[in-house]
This record gives C-alpha cells, structure tokens and sequence, in this order.
C-alpha cells in the first residue's frame, strides 16, 4: 500500500523568507502523481501545486515550487517570500492513476506557522 | 458559486442518534469521494463514488452508509452515531477517475457527538 510520509509536524519561518516542507512517499509504482494541499484555520482545503511522476520538471506556482526526487521518492514543498497568510496545515498527498476511482492517500500533514 | 458545498457545516449531536451529511457539487464531475479528519488532522479516504456507483469502500464500520441519488450529489448517513465518529467530514469531487485532475473539496463538515 502507498504511503507518504511528513517527518515535521511543525514548522515556522518568519515572513519574507523561505521555508522547505518535507514528504517522502512509499510506492511501486513509476508513474502517479503528488499533490500539496493547504488547509488555513477555515479548514478549507486547497490545492497548492501538483507534479506528475513522468515530468522531470519541478512544478512551480508564484512563491511555491517542489522539489521532486523520484528515485529518492521524495517531493518537498518549498515557500518563498513567505507571508502571514501561508499560516496553515500542509498535507503532501499521492493519487495512483488507476482506471477506477484512485482517492489522495495523505501525509498526516505541517503545521506551518509564519512568525511577523 | 461554490463549487463544492456540504451541508451542515457543523452537527452536534447525542450518541446513539442518527444523522445525516449532504454534499452536492456543480462541476460536472463524475467523480465523489467522502474523507474523515481525525482530531490529529489527520485525513483518510471513506467511500468513492463514480456516476453513483460506489467504487471504493475502505475500512469504514457499517453504519455508514453513503447514498448517491445522481452524479452531482452524494450523502453520507450515519446511524447509532459514536463518540468515536466525531471528527470532520470532507466531501470532494474530481473530473475523471485518476491522472494530476484535482480533487476539489468542500467546506467539511464538524461532527461532534456527545
């Protein structure tokens, strides 16, 4: 069974710098694709920034970018210019791209906190 | 206009009674899932519905029962509710089944039973 795995339960960086979140992942599978999901105090989740296994490129969305090691089956998020309101719980998540249904298999999550 | 939406947005009730979660989307997606966030927020895959068809069905005690009357909406009915149930409810909903599609989620809904 697939699972990810985020070794910082809490993180925090002071506003303007830049901070990495850690997810590793277990899989036997070579392609599939890893997903960031933010959830802000409104418990709303929210993608943040996607990478598809086969893509060598690191995925890039404005302040967020990953870094993602396929052989090290690891894909870390990092943060730049970090402002107040990236304050929020960080999941890491797996999806297989099965022909059925396939659900995001999540890390227990980063408790990020962004210090004025 | 929300995407995803589940009502209620929070439930308090006595243990033993029975309860219920609607969720709709209006995206046009195939695609349902309900998760369960634990106290530790931590978040786990319950049921996964494709055109109302029920897809996956993980670990979750019988007294749970989701329903789908059509693709854009699936519930989650809960009998002889437990302390143990409290937690948050997340309905989300993807395009296809599978590939980097995102899985848009709703508000999530707070069950707390007492």
């Amino acid at each position: 069974a697939q699972t990810v795995t985020q070794s910082q339960p809490e993180m925090s960086v002071q506003e303007a710098e830049t901070v990495t979140l850690s997810c590793t992942y277990d899989t036997s599978e070579s392609d599939y694709y890893l997903f960031w999901y933010k959830q802000p105090p409104s418990r709303q989740m929210i993608l943040v920034i996607r990478q598809e296994a086969y893509k060598q490129q690191n995925a890039t969305e404005n302040r967020f970018s990953v870094n993602f090691q396929k052989a090290a089956k690891s894909f870390s998020l990092k943060i730049s210019d970090s402002q107040l309101g990236d304050a929020a719980m960080y999941f890491c998540a797996y999806r297989f791209p099965h022909s059925g249904n396939t659900p995001l298999v999540f890390g227990k999550g980063t408790r990020l906190s962004v210090i004025a | 206009d929300t995407a995803v939406s589940q009502t209620p947005k929070y439930l308090v009730t006595q243990m033993g009674n029975d309860k219920s979660i609607k969720c709709e989307q209006n995206l046009g997606h195939d695609t349902m899932y309900w998760y369960k966030q634990d106290s530790k927020k931590f978040l786990k895959i319950m049921f996964s519905y494709n055109n109302k068809e029920l897809i996956i069905n993980e670990t979750v005690p019988n007294r749970f029962s989701p329903k789908s009357p059509d693709k854009a909406h699936l519930n989650l009915h809960i009998n002889s509710l437990e302390l143990g149930d409290s937690a948050v409810y997340f309905c989300a909903s993807s395009l296809i089944a599978g590939g980097p599609n995102e899985q848009f989620f709703g508000p999530g809904t707070r069950l707390t039973v007492l």
